[in-house]
């Protein structure tokens, strides 16, 4: 049973355009949200996180919104660079667990 | 600083042949873990280590065993391979809590198990 749902497994957008990735999540006990990007043939590297306390943070071009009473979250870019082109995964935390559970990721690629 | 060190970066084994996948780190971090990545189905977490001496659990344990002697190191020993535990393998680091310390990652071992 997927915990947190990564719906579309591929996203395509034009460079300087708005990225908006999805990612919908089951378990209430779920109490912290990251997102991770993975480059080809390298491990998964920690972009952004948000506290189920907080419903949006932002880092520079990368702003996370959390939605909890539909359970959902998504990662906004903007604007969207040929770098940003990778695979980012959802991932969300139990709450006083260690135990991370991953989404199915989402290919985002960048076209010029 | 070299970060989280997996090695071989490939395998290859036939069914039934034994292996350790290795991970060190030398971030002098507490917790570490394994995680398989399966297209369509995300990283799943294998068993996870929250400092020497202390293993447990994680979604896809089985076929898998870990043993946590050193701060550093990590292994992860596949007793008797299956077609099925072909997949690509993260080991993951963290200082303490993850909310507070973000997992680092090693750059993975593709296993093929033919």
């Amino acid at each position: 049973d997927q915990q947190v749902k990564q719906n579309s497994p591929s996203l395509s957008v034009q460079e300087g355009r708005i990225s908006i990735l999805n990612c919908d999540y089951t378990n209430s006990m779920f109490d912290y949200f990251l997102w991770y990007k993975k480059y080809p043939a390298e491990g998964p590297t920690f972009l952004i996180s948000i506290s189920s306390i907080k419903d949006k943070n932002e880092d520079g071009r990368f702003t996370v919104f959390l939605n909890k009473s539909a359970k959902h979250l998504s990662l906004h870019i903007v604007p969207s660079q040929p770098g940003d082109s990778a695979v980012y995964f959802c991932a969300a935390l139990i709450q006083g667990a260690q135990k991370l559970v991953f989404g199915q990721g989402t290919r985002l690629t960048i076209n010029p | 600083n070299a970060g989280v060190t997996q090695t071989p970066k490939f395998q290859v084994l036939k069914t039934g042949q034994s292996m350790t996948l290795q991970c060190a780190q030398d971030m002098n971090h507490e917790y570490m873990s394994w995680y398989r990545q399966d297209p369509g189905m995300g990283l799943r977490l294998i068993h996870y280590s929250v400092g020497a001496g202390i293993t447990d659990q994680g979604e896809v344990p089985n076929g898998y065993n870990v043993s946590r002697s050193t701060t550093e190191d990590f292994p992860l020993r596949l007793l008797s391979a299956a077609p099925s535990q072909t997949s690509v393998y993260f080991c993951a680091s963290s200082y303490g809590v993850i909310r507070d310390s973000p997992l680092h990652f090693g750059n993975g071992t593709r296993l093929t198990v033919t």
